[in-house]
């Protein structure tokens, strides 16, 4: 129930492809849903996020896509670049809720 | 770009020794938090601290840890005998306010790069 289930684990996108990261949770109380970027390194930080009414997201080349009846959200990167490469996390939240439940990641490699 | 440090950024002890993992929040951040990356694993929420009190904890966080702010500036996670399943990469995070379900800029959380915790 309060678990992230991502998918793929890892992807490998030619220059200019559309990489598109899966992400579909159970527990219906989750009310936000983040994605973290992660470059080796660092830590991950907050790339963008969602809230369940609203269907779709855009900042800048990177979208995100809710589908709330199917429980699922995932992440497509437009025109993607070798400096997009990096490890990708969804998360979930609850209203109220200090922790973030994380999926497992999607290590992203972007070709030149 | 003010950051959340962490130090030190690897730390090797042998099992059964205690720890402290150590961080520098965001200085007008409220809130603080500690989260665990197992190799190859997903980022585990830990423990949550505000007002010198923990505020929410998870399951793994057991008598065998435990936060402190020992001056304005320093959240420390202490592991007080380590185990080898303690290997892990721990990160600490802060916000200006908490509720993570509220998605306003204030409750971003920001993350340090992470201490690796290596346990022999």
């Amino acid at each position: 129930q309060q678990q992230v289930k991502q998918s793929p684990q890892s992807l490998i996108v030619q220059k200019g492809g559309i990489p598109i990261i899966n992400c579909a949770y159970e527990n219906t109380a989750f009310d936000y849903f983040p994605w973290y970027q992660q470059f080796p390194g660092k830590g991950p930080a907050l790339l963008i996020a969602i809230r369940p009414d609203v269907s779709e997201k855009k900042e800048g080349r990177f979208t995100i896509s809710f589908n709330k009846s199917a429980k699922q959200f995932s992440l497509h990167i437009m025109d993607s670049q070798p400096g997009d490469s990096a490890t990708y996390f969804c998360a979930a939240a609850r209203r109220g809720d200090d922790k973030i439940i994380f999926g497992k990641g999607t290590r992203l490699h972007i070709l030149p | 770009e003010p950051e959340v440090t962490q130090t030190p950024s690897h730390q090797v002890t042998q099992m059964g020794q205690e720890v402290i993992l150590r961080c520098v929040p965001i200085s007008n951040h409220l809130y603080f938090y500690w989260y665990r990356q197992i190799l190859g694993q997903k980022v585990e929420f830990l423990v949550s601290f505000y007002n010198n009190e923990i505020s929410e904890k998870s399951e793994i966080f057991d008598d065998q840890f435990s936060v402190e702010r020992p001056d304005g500036s320093n959240f420390t996670l202490k592991i007080r005998s380590t185990k080898l399943e303690d290997s892990a990469m721990y990160f600490c995070a802060s916000s200006t306010f908490g509720g993570t379900g509220e998605y306003f800029s204030g409750n971003i959380q920001y993350f340090g790069a992470g201490t690796r915790l290596s346990v022999l």
